[in-house]
């Protein structure tokens, strides 16, 4: 079974800094994707970033950008210039290669404080 | 284009009762999801359908069941509701295209069991 960690329920971050997010997992699985959804208080689930496990090359989306480390199994979000939009509950995901469903961690909120 | 709908919003029921959650997706997906978001917990699928005419159970299926109604809309039911099924329910849709998948979720419907 995959499980997703992420060892962090609650962060804080001053505006305009840099914060980062931290998700492990646990696979026997070589081929997969990782996720990192953002869940603001309207409770709408947007995606923010991707990454596929055979790209060694880290994701960006222009102020988000991850750390993948695959034989650590780590894939950590990193959010630089801090907006207070970005105040929310950040959740990692998991999902196999040609699979339909996804294994999300317990969530990291995070607040942005002005 | 609303992309993933769900009704109701809101439902507070009395334990026994029964309720049938709806979703629909205008996106042409052929595989929707339905997940349950409890306090301090990530999302959990509790069922999903890979195509028009198949469901599966996810990791808590218990208590439920869910009919795919046609390409666009996706139920879940609850035969006679219990207090452990207070929740807020997320209907989700995704496609592999190009070798990529996004599930693209709906906004939630809270519901109490009392």
């Amino acid at each position: 079974a995959q499980t997703v960690t992420q060892s962090q329920p609650e962060m804080s971050v001053q505006e305009a800094e840099t914060v980062t997010l931290s998700c492990t997992y646990d696979t026997s699985e070589n081929n997969y994707y990782l996720f990192w959804y953002k869940q603001p208080p309207s409770r709408q689930m947007i995606l923010v970033i991707r990454q596929e496990a055979y790209k060694q090359q880290n994701a960006t989306e222009n102020r988000f950008s991850v750390n993948f480390q695959k034989a650590a199994k780590s894939f950590s979000l990193k959010i630089s210039d801090s907006q207070l939009g970005d105040t929310a509950m950040y959740f990692c995901a998991f999902m196999m290669t040609g699979a339909n469903n996804l294994f999300f961690g317990t969530g990291t909120r995070l607040t942005v404080i002005p | 284009n609303a992309g993933v709908t769900q009704t109701p919003k809101f439902q507070v029921l009395k334990t026994g009762q029964s309720m049938t959650l709806q979703c629909a997706q205008d996106m042409n997906h052929n595989s929707m999801y339905w997940y349950r978001q409890d306090p301090g917990m990530g999302l959990r699928l509790i069922y999903y359908s890979a195509s028009e005419g198949t469901t599966d159970k996810g990791e808590v299926p218990n208590g439920y069941n869910v009919s795919r109604l046609n390409k666009r809309e996706f139920s879940l039911r609850l035969e006679s509701a219990a207090p452990s099924q207070t929740s807020v329910y997320f209907c989700a849709s995704s496609e592999w295209r190009g070798g990529r998948s996004e599930q693209f979720f709906g906004p939630g419907t809270r519901l109490t069991v009392l």
